[in-house]
């Protein structure tokens, strides 16, 4: 069975740290991947997602992410965290051979500090 | 444009009780609609998902169960609820395509007691 790890479970920064959060996961077929992010009281929402093409995905509020195949991993990264960016990040993997359902992982939370 | 709503947006009920969330979606025909669990620390965990009406898939055995009467809307409901029932479920739909994302409803904060 798929699954995805996600190696910190909470991340706490300065602003203008750079962010980098780890996300891994087990299939070894074609794979759509995706970062959500949940703010505070807020829905959770889709911050970028890969299906093919460029590795380096680029998504809202400044975050990208890279899939390397071969480590089967898409890490989020953002050069410089602001306090809005205090969150829970969740990556999420799909077989993207079929309709398959998302697989999350257990979330990060990142703590900015002003 | 696509809309999602969920209610109620907070619940206290207690053990042994019934339950009934719904989900409907507005500016789409024949979603995926999905039912999840957010527990801290655990992610998302999905529950029941459905291509159409009166279609019902189980992904984890539990004490819930989901129905989709009309093809906009998705109901998770249990006879009796157990302390473990308690956390923060979530609805989705995604337009069923593979290449397609899925959105997420405000959920609902279930508390059993």
């Amino acid at each position: 069975a798929q699954s995805v790890s996600q190696h910190n479970h909470h991340v706490i920064l300065s602003e203008a740290a750079s962010l980098e959060l780890g996300c891994n996961y087990s299939y070894g077929g074609t794979v759509n991947l995706f970062w959500y992010v949940q703010y505070p009281g807020q829905h959770l929402q889709l911050l970028l997602k890969y299906f093919s093409g460029d590795p380096l995905v680029k998504g809202i509020k400044g975050f990208e992410a890279e899939f390397i195949k071969s480590k089967f991993s898409f890490n989020l990264r953002k050069p410089s965290v602001q306090w809005s960016d205090t969150a829970e990040y969740f990556c999420a993997v799909r077989d993207g051979g079929s309709q398959g359902n998302l697989i999350f992982g257990k979330g990060t939370k990142l703590s900015v500090k002003p | 444009s696509q809309t999602i709503h969920q209610w109620p947006a907070t619940l206290v009920q207690p053990v042994g009780s019934p339950l009934s969330l719904e989900c409907t979606v507005e500016g789409t025909s024949n979603p995926n609609l999905y039912w999840y669990r957010q527990a801290a620390g655990r992610g998302l965990q999905l529950l029941f998902y459905s291509v159409g009406i009166g279609q019902i898939s189980s992904e984890v055995p539990q004490n819930l169960s989901a129905s989709r009467p009309q093809d906009r809307q998705f109901i998770l409901s249990s006879k009796k609820l157990l302390l473990s029932d308690s956390g923060f479920y979530l609805c989705a739909w995604n337009a069923g395509k593979s290449t397609d994302t899925q959105y997420f409803g405000p959920g609902t904060r279930l508390t059993v007691l």
